[in-house]
């Protein structure tokens, strides 16, 4: 079946500007996950969604980034005001969920995000 | 806390060598899952293996096995007969159970990652 997808695959941008960032998760995984990666930070968790509700934004560097998801599908990462540092693979992935056990999450390919 | 360290940042090989990546844990916990990920150049992760805390049986797929030793807090990954199509940079990763108790929620921490070249 299809994989997780995620739009735009790159996006240059101006520093200042916002940005959306979108995944779609594979079809009937109801635990969504952002991840970040970066050269100097390696892989970082931002935020995961339950079906639609975030019981952990831990991740969140400030308070310009947020993420929202609609029912079990997709969901969208938005970067307000973005900053150099925001240059990074923003990396979505999904997984069957559980109350007392781990899936294995299944990535998308990431957007390349270049703040200019 | 929990903290996965991946002390080998590059290896180079030469085909059909075998090659060893180290990956050393850290966790309170009593209950926790192990990933292997792999990272090819496309870029895209590709999930390897899971592996649950209370299950230490090594586990072989095909060229590729591991060795979970809780007494060390090691998951290493070895591939046999390396092939250039291994090259990829792979990354160990550590979780927690949801509802452990924790806030954890599954979320995956992940070692800095191994770069592997396997050269004709």
């Amino acid at each position: 079946g299809a994989g997780v997808s995620q739009s735009p695959s790159n996006k240059v941008t101006e520093k200042g500007k916002d940005v959306e960032l979108r995944c779609d998760p594979i079809s009937g995984h109801t635990a969504l996950y952002w991840y970040r990666q970066s050269l100097g930070q390696g892989l970082e968790f931002l935020i995961y969604f339950q079906g639609n509700s975030a019981p952990d934004k831990s991740g969140l560097p400030s308070d310009r980034f947020s993420a929202e998801r609609t029912g079990e599908s997709v969901s969208t990462l938005t970067i307000q005001r973005t900053q150099q540092e925001d240059s990074a693979v923003y990396l979505c992935a999904s997984s069957l969920a559980h109350t007392e056990y781990t899936y294995e999450q299944y990535f998308g390919p990431g957007t390349r995000l270049t703040v200019t | 806390a929990q903290k996965v360290t991946q002390a080998q940042t590059e290896i180079s090989v030469v085909e059909k060598e075998d090659v060893t990546l180290d990956c050393v844990y850290e966790t309170r916990d009593t209950t926790y899952y192990l990933f292997w990920y792999k990272q090819p150049p496309s870029g895209e992760l590709v999930f390897l293996i899971r592996r649950n805390s209370f299950d230490e049986q090594n586990e072989i797929s095909g060229r590729y096995s591991w060795n979970f030793q809780k007494s060390t807090s090691s998951f290493n990954f070895t591939i046999t007969a390396s092939q250039v199509v291994d090259s990829a940079v792979y990354f160990c990763a550590l979780s927690e159970p949801p509802g452990a108790g924790g806030t954890s929620y599954g979320k995956l921490t992940f070692g800095q990652g191994t770069i592997l070249t396997v050269h004709p």
